[in-house]
């Protein structure tokens, strides 16, 4: 166990659809990332918050958002959901204290494998 | 052009085999360089990470940073069945906070 925890962990629904994401951050984090992996894509980062504010944006479609909440967890909505959206989408959190020589060290969750019909 | 790029194989090896994984980026503004394994229907998990050019060796793992070419490396030794699985390149121009880029990964199986 990771300590960056995402549910649903699958979820199959309809073209058109909403669906939201959840995470929660490893114990101390104040940041958390979303990312989309697909097979012919790889690992796409889509956005970055720190302690509630949005610090970067990725290749994040428009009919996707996020947010992040008072108690550091993150949401990831995905909306008009067409089939090219099914992938796994994954939610990481970070510390800089925990890369003793800076490096900002990911720690991933397990994923939510989306599946859109 | 993609800021990292990775050969995705897949790439298959005997057990005990030397495997070298590569990848080249473009931004030079990168510092830190990692390399995540992820196992199948798994998160990826942090195997190493160097700062600026050089050499890190973790047990069977040496990571290696070219600058100069824009170039980084994961050697595996006595590669292990275990060891299958994919693996990722990351870099960040700085530390903190910044935002990581992945490499799409190299999928590996290692044959016993």
């Amino acid at each position: 166990d990771s300590g960056v925890t995402q549910t649903p962990k699958h979820l199959i629904t309809a073209t058109g659809q909403r669906v939201t994401l959840r995470c929660s951050p490893r114990s101390g984090d104040l940041s958390v990332y979303w990312y989309q992996q697909s097979l012919d894509q790889g690992l796409q980062f889509l956005i970055q918050y720190y302690n509630g504010e949005e610090r970067a944006k990725g290749n994040i479609l428009e009919r996707f958002s996020a947010q992040q909440f008072p108690d550091l967890h993150s949401e990831l909505n995905l909306s008009s959901l067409e089939l090219g959206d099914s992938a796994l989408y994954f939610c990481a959190s970070s510390s800089p204290r925990r890369g003793s020589s800076g490096a900002n060290v990911l720690t991933f969750g397990a994923g939510s494998r989306l599946t859109v019909l | 052009q993609k800021e990292v790029e990775q050969d995705p194989g897949p790439l298959s090896v005997p057990e005990g085999a030397i495997v070298s994984l590569n990848c080249t980026y473009s931004n030079s503004a990168f510092q830190y360089f990692m390399w995540y394994r992820q196992y199948s229907r798994k998160g990826p998990e942090l195997l190493m990470y160097t700062y600026s050019s050089g050499n890190k060796e973790d047990g069977r793992f040496t990571a290696q940073v070219d600058k100069s070419s824009k170039y980084i490396s994961l050697f595996i030794r006595d590669s292990q069945p275990s060891d299958s699985a994919t693996y990722l390149c990351a870099m960040s121009d700085s530390g903190g906070y910044q935002k990581v880029t992945f490499g799409t990964g190299t999928k590996l199986q290692v044959i016993p």
